[in-house]
């Protein structure tokens, strides 16, 4: 079984100052890999994929199989990036449901 | 954009009552999941349904959960009998393939059992 592990329920840090929300993982096959971000009355979006390798709105992930981990960075964080995050795994092979962790809820501080 | 509709945003019911959850997936999408998340608690999977049937389902989605596909465009989960930890946001999504697209969510129905 598969499991998605966060350990900030809360992070708040400066406007303009780098932020990493943490995203380790545990499965015994090869992880696909998201972050959702869910912003205030909104609903859950994703932000990035591993698989993409890209760079939406300053953030980027990579994925460490060696540590199982999938960090999420921005260097500059802005106010606006304040909401919740979700690191999600998806097992291959499978119906591509989701595996959630318990979420990062993010406050960017003027 | 298309998007996900789910309804209604908010359902309240009496425990030992059935609810039906509806949601409209995006129009050219084939996999459609139910998820819900107990308040405080993480967004747990109950169901992925492709093709007119169940593909997966996890634990909770015991015998008193079922899923329906009525007209083509609707999804549906019924709960036959609820219960107060039944109390959770229910939320749809549908994707278009099982390669790693995106999954696009519904904005959730918030059901309360009383």
């Amino acid at each position: 079984a598969q499991r998605v592990t966060q350990p900030e329920k809360l992070l708040s840090v400066f406007k303009g100052a780098p932020v990493e929300l943490k995203c380790n993982y545990s499965y015994s096959g090869s992880p696909e890999l998201f972050w959702y971000v869910q912003y205030s009355r909104q609903r859950l979006q994703l932000l990035l994929r591993h698989i993409s390798r890209e760079s939406i709105k300053g953030f980027t992930a990579d994925l460490n199989k060696g540590e199982t981990s999938f960090h999420l960075k921005k260097p500059f964080a802005q106010e606006e990036d304040s909401a919740m995050y979700y690191c999600a795994l998806t097992a291959s092979g499978s119906a591509r449901q989701l595996t959630f962790g318990s979420g990062t809820q993010l406050t960017v501080l003027p | 954009e298309p998007e996900v509709t789910q309804t209604p945003s908010h359902q309240v019911t009496q425990m030992g009552q059935e609810v039906i959850l509806r949601c409209v997936p995006i129009s050219n999408h084939l996999y459609f999941y139910w998820y819900r998340q107990i308040l405080g608690q993480k967004v747990e999977f109950l169901v992925s349904f492709y093709n007119n049937e169940i593909s997966e389902k996890s634990e909770i989605f015991d015998d008193q959960f079922s899923v329906e596909r009525p007209d083509g465009s609707n999804f549906t989960l019924k709960i036959r009998s609820t219960k107060l930890e039944d109390s959770a946001m229910y939320f749809c999504a549908s994707t278009r393939g099982t390669a790693p697209y995106e999954q696009y969510f519904g904005p959730g129905t918030r059901l309360t059992v009383t």
